[in-house]
Parts: C-alpha cells; sequence; structure tokens
C-alpha cells in the first residue's frame, strides 16, 4: 500500500498570503490528522477529521482550518500568514479498527518570509 | 487542557549503554503511544498503551505505563547507533480511543559509536 502523501513538500509564502496544504491518506484510511511540527513547540495538534466531520479540534486560531472530501483526502488552509507560522506540516492517517495509531506523511515545509 | 510533559529533551550516550526517556501527563490518559522520528524523518508509530501498570516488550525496547495512567516511561537497553532518533511520547485523553493527541516534546537521542 502507499503511505500517506503531501503536497507540495516545500513552500515558501510571504506574510499576509493563504496557503493550502493537500494530504492524501493511505488506502481505507479515514481519519486524518494534521500537526504543526517546529523547533520549540514540538508537535501540536491542529485537528482531526474522519468520515468528512471535524471529530477533534486544538488550540489554533481560527485563520487554520480544514477539511475532508468523500474520498477522504484532506485539505487544511491558513490564512494571513505570519512568520510564526513556518513549520513542517505533518499529516497522519490512521486505519479503522486499529489502535488510533498515526502514520505519518513526509510533511510539507512551509516558509513564510 | 492536557498537558504532557517528556524528559530528558537531550539524551548523549555511548554505543552500549541503556536510555530511558519519561513521559508525564497533567491528566489521566486513556492510552499513550509512543513514536520514533528520525532525523530528516517524520514520526513513527512503534506502541500504544492501554492498560494501567501494562510492559510492553519489543525486542530492546520496554514500555511502561503507570498505575494511575498518567505516566509512562520507554526504555533502551544496549544502545545502538540505529537508535538515533527523537522519542515521542502521545497521550490520548477524553476517556475514549479517538480523544484528541496530545504530544511530549520528544527527547532527542544522541549514541556515539
Amino acid at each position: 500500500k502507499a503511505g500517506v502523501t503531501q503536497t507540495p513538500r516545500y513552500l515558501i509564502k510571504t506574510r499576509g498570503q493563504q496557503v493550502t496544504l493537500s494530504c492524501s491518506p493511505i488506502s481505507g484510511h479515514r481519519s486524518v490528522s494534521w500537526y504543526q511540527q517546529t523547533p520549540g513547540q514540538g508537535l501540536q495538534f491542529l485537528f482531526e477529521y474522519f468520515s468528512e466531520t471535524q471529530r477533534n479540534k486544538g488550540n489554533f486560531p481560527g485563520r487554520f482550518s480544514g477539511r475532508q472530501f468523500s474520498n477522504s483526502r484532506s485539505e487544511m488552509n491558513v490564512s494571513t500568514l505570519e512568520l510564526g507560522d513556518s513549520a513542517l506540516y505533518l499529516c497522519a492517517s490512521s486505519p479503522p479498527g486499529g489502535v488510533g495509531e498515526q502514520f505519518f506523511g513526509p510533511g510539507t515545509r512551509l516558509t513564510v518570509l | 487542557g492536557q498537558q504532557v510533559m517528556q524528559i530528558p529533551q537531550y539524551q548523549h550516550v555511548q554505543e552500549g549503554e541503556d536510555f530511558t526517556t519519561y513521559c508525564n501527563s497533567s491528566t489521566t490518559l486513556s492510552n499513550i503511544q509512543w513514536y520514533k522520528q528520525r532525523p530528516g524523518g517524520h514520526p513513527v508509530f512503534l506502541i500504544q498503551l492501554v492498560k494501567s501498570g501494562e510492559v510492553k516488550k519489543q525486542k530492546r525496547l520496554t514500555f511502561q505505563f503507570g498505575e494511575a495512567k498518567k505516566n509512562s516511561s520507554l526504555h533502551i537497553t544496549a544502545t545502538q547507533t540505529t537508535d538515533v532518533g527523537t522519542y515521542f511520547c502521545a497521550g490520548r485523553g477524553g476517556g475514549t480511543s479517538y480523544g484528541k493527541l496530545t504530544f511530549g516534546q520528544g527527547t532527542i537521542l544522541t549514541v556515539h559509536p
């Protein structure tokens, strides 16, 4: 089976712009979670989607949003980018009937200038 | 909100020495997971602990879940250079199997040959 894929892998934006990141989960996985990873803050949970519905949400401002499509693919959007949004954004999917383990994608490295 | 603290932040060992990282949660967890992230890579699921006092072993790795389900540890016996990476614990709260996962800050392990 193919692993979790994320596009793009690298992105450079300027402050004030918006960005959309995409994630394709492992085939058959219906749960998709997004995380922000920075050296200072570690891995922080953004949100989780299951069957097109947001199931859990982290403590991020409303500029961060996401959605999931009927084929389980997910997108996250960050509007009005700030310098502090520079980070590695990781997407993870979980198999049905599993223990909730997260299978991570390679991430999208976002740099905000 | 739920907080998961992990110590130490860094650990440098000589090959063959043992290594332990500890994880403490501010609230009782329904389960705890452990991940390993190699330099430049993404987190990879190692194991999940669910029961109070549970101990699981994977070759040289021993995982424990505290009696109160608020702390956990990962112990590596006789480290090897292949053990290099960052080890994260991730606690799941909410009393369900699909509550939000909160990651610890991680312990960066360096192994000197």
